[in-house]
């Protein structure tokens, strides 16, 4: 069974330029959510989709974050005019529902790297 | 706001022990979900054990139980008959039990187990 797909999972690219992350989550699944791991911070959320509300962006560190989410399904993060402290692993999971006893099932992350 | 901490950044544990994994929380929420990852070398986050601040009996899941002690907001991580690839970095993380299940992460433990 296919689990939650990242691509692509390396990125290398220079200061300034604008990046896509996708993030294909496992069929059925409603919610969507995506994390930053860094070194020097952990783990951390940037924002949650679940169905057709409103997402929840509260953990994106700056407006040049955004991140949508298309059908229901697919979604995209998207960072503007990258910073070399946007370097980090960028993991997105996926769980079946809104409560919070469903698991969230990662992806294998994207490795953004800023030059 | 929740709060999650590991106070164990590493362990070595010999091969076929016990290990026990800290992670102390903070919540004024007074239902939540407790979780534990296990993140290998390869970087996927993989989902372990989950308790409800609700459940009346310990998780279990096969070599895994959790200790979930909610007087003490101690949810720690036990793994029995330790293995070889048992040696990961290990994450402890919560999330409210309704509305925006985003889940926040502790600093991790990274476990090794000798042969």
């Amino acid at each position: 069974g296919a689990g939650v797909s990242q691509s692509p999972s390396n990125k290398v690219t220079e200061k300034g330029k604008d990046v896509e992350l996708r993030c294909d989550p496992i069929s059925g699944h409603t919610a969507l959510y995506w994390y930053r791991q860094s070194l020097g911070q952990g783990l951390e959320f940037l924002i949650y989709f679940q169905g057709n509300s409103a997402p929840d962006k509260s953990g994106l560190p700056s407006d040049r974050f955004s991140a949508e989410r298309t059908g229901g399904s697919v979604s995209t993060l998207t960072i503007q005019r990258t910073q070399q402290e946007d370097s980090a692993v960028y993991l997105c999971a996926s769980s079946s529902g809104a409560g919070g006893n469903q698991p969230q099932h990662f992806g294998d992350g994207t490795r953004l790297s800023i030059l | 706001a929740q709060k999650i901490t590991q106070t164990q950044p590493g362990m070595f544990v010999q091969e076929k022990e016990a290990v026990t994994l800290d992670c102390t929380y903070d919540t004024s929420d007074p239902s939540y979900g407790l979780f534990w990852y296990k993140q290998p070398s390869s970087g996927e986050m993989i989902f372990l054990i989950y308790q409800g601040s609700y459940d009346q009996q310990n998780a279990t899941e096969g070599r895994y139980s959790l200790n979930f002690q909610k007087a003490r907001k101690s949810a720690n991580l036990v793994i029995s008959a330790s293995q070889l690839g048992d040696s990961a970095m290990y994450f402890c993380a919560m999330s409210k039990s309704r509305g925006a299940q985003k889940l926040v992460f502790g600093q991790g433990t990274r476990l090794t187990i000798n042969p």
